[in-house]
């Protein structure tokens, strides 16, 4: 059964900082791996999706790295600002025919002006 | 280019009732995907409708069923309501079945049941 983790929960860091926030798999045998933004109280905003072939992406201030053998997967995020806070998901599509994403808890960010 | 619509944005229930909730896929999508969302927990798929037809069914109870109509949209059931069915319920839909094309969201529905 898959299982996503992210880690930490919750990080604070003051306005300007670049950051990194990891999330990991317990299986590799993944089609894909995409992150989403959510803002309180509302619904996830695709950041970046990468498929199994790719070793990352990038838009804009945000570049995600897969590393599928060691079922890791990071978002970079440059030059952050306050703008940026709000709770940042992972999820992969399994291999296998599923169609669904599983998902990580969620790690909250707080950018600080 | 609309996004996904979901509706209603909240709605109160209580234990025992029923629930419908609505999606209108983004424009050009014609599969769509149910997630749930508990506070502070990352969403769990309940399941996925392409071409009218349940594809795909994560660990939910029959008190869970859904619906897609031709024109795409689809409907989310809940029989017999339940406390810890509280929760954001979200709706994903994409192109195509049976590939790893991207997944798109809409705002949700906040379900509360007293």
């Amino acid at each position: 059964k898959q299982e996503v983790t992210q880690i930490p929960a919750a990080l604070s860091v003051p306005e300007g900082e670049n950051l990194v926030l990891n999330c990991s798999f317990t299986d590799s045998a993944i089609y894909n791996l995409q992150w989403f933004r959510q803002d309180p109280g509302k619904g996830l905003t695709s950041l970046l999706l990468i498929q199994s072939s790719q070793r990352e992406q990038t838009s804009g201030r945000l570049n995600a790295s897969l590393d599928k053998s060691s079922g890791r997967s990071t978002l970079y995020i440059a030059a952050s600002q306050p703008g940026d806070s709000a709770t940042y998901l992972c999820a992969v599509q399994d291999q296998g025919g599923s169609e669904k994403l599983v998902f990580g808890k969620g790690m909250k960010l707080t950018v600080n002006p | 280019d609309a996004g996904v619509t979901q509706s209603p944005t909240h709605l109160i229930k209580t234990r025992g009732q029923q629930v419908t909730l609505r999606c209108s896929p983004k424009s050009g999508h014609d599969t769509v995907s149910w997630y749930q969302q508990a506070l502070g927990q990352g969403p769990q798929f309940i399941f996925q409708y392409y071409e009218e037809e349940e594809r795909q069914r994560g660990n939910f109870p029959d008190r869970f069923s859904g619906h897609q109509f031709p024109n795409y949209s689809s409907e989310l059931n809940v029989n017999a309501l339940l406390l810890g069915d509280s929760a954001l319920y979200l709706c994903a839909t994409k192109v195509g079945w049976g590939n790893t094309g991207e997944l798109f969201f809409g705002e949700g529905s906040r379900l509360t049941v007293l």
